[in-house]
């Protein structure tokens, strides 16, 4: 089954607005980590925010911030004020036993 | 300041052909270490994990083998190379050392297979 899914294989946003990359997951395990990394067209992935599963608020990290909604099992990522350096593959994960990636959402961000 | 290298950045080689990639970390210890492939425009999947020297977890049956000689070092290893080993490896690792376990990855290699 899978663990992490992201159904968005690519999204088109605005520069200067805000943007939100879709993620799910399923766990029956009550202590997990929710992971977003980027990876830019040179390759390399680049973490971006960490949610706890017992976090009571939205990890927020700059224009980055997590909409997690631990009863849908979603764990969004919002990207506010986007910019074109934002462009790039955008990688839902999740930890319990080990690290699961979702197949990535590819955002295109227009002048 | 923890870092993570890999090398090379870029290897053609042909079919039949042996592979050694190397993976280092720095500034920190006994780190948990993890090897990906992630094939064209595809997600990650993880190939191997350590936790320790000497201890090599496989989660993908295949002509690749993994090592840990050393606390800071992860080798890539395959005696014969397939097609189907083109791809692009990422390695990463992990403190474990409280709070999330977040894996911190390396700018990996691009592998050619022809």
């Amino acid at each position: 089954a899978q663990k992490i899914t992201q159904t968005q294989p690519g999204m088109f946003v605005q520069e200067k607005e805000a943007v939100t990359l879709d993620c799910t997951y399923d766990t029956s395990d009550p202590s997990y980590g929710l992971f977003w990394y980027k990876q830019p067209s040179s390759g390399e992935m680049i973490f971006l925010i960490y949610q706890g599963s017992y976090d009571q608020q939205n990890a927020t990290e700059g224009r980055y911030s997590l909409n997690f909604q631990k009863a849908r099992k979603s764990a969004n990522l919002v990207i506010s004020a986007s910019q074109l350096g934002d462009s790039a593959m955008y990688f839902c994960a999740i930890h319990f036993n080990k690290f699961y990636f979702g197949s990535g959402t590819k955002l295109n961000v227009k002048p | 300041s923890q870092t993570i290298h890999q090398w090379p950045a870029t290897l053609v080689q042909p079919v039949g052909s042996p592979l050694s990639l190397e993976c280092t970390v720095e500034g920190t210890s006994n780190p948990n270490l993890y090897w990906y492939r992630q094939a064209a425009g595809r997600g990650l999947q993880l190939l191997f994990y350590s936790v320790g020297i000497g201890q090599i977890s496989s989660e993908v049956p295949q002509n690749l083998s993994a090592s840990r000689p050393q606390d800071r070092q992860f080798i890539l290893s395959s005696k014969k190379l397939l097609l189907s080993d083109s791809g692009f490896y990422l390695c990463a690792y992990a403190t474990g050392q409280g709070g999330p376990d977040t894996q911190y990855f390396g700018p990996g290699t691009r592998l050619t297979v022809l």
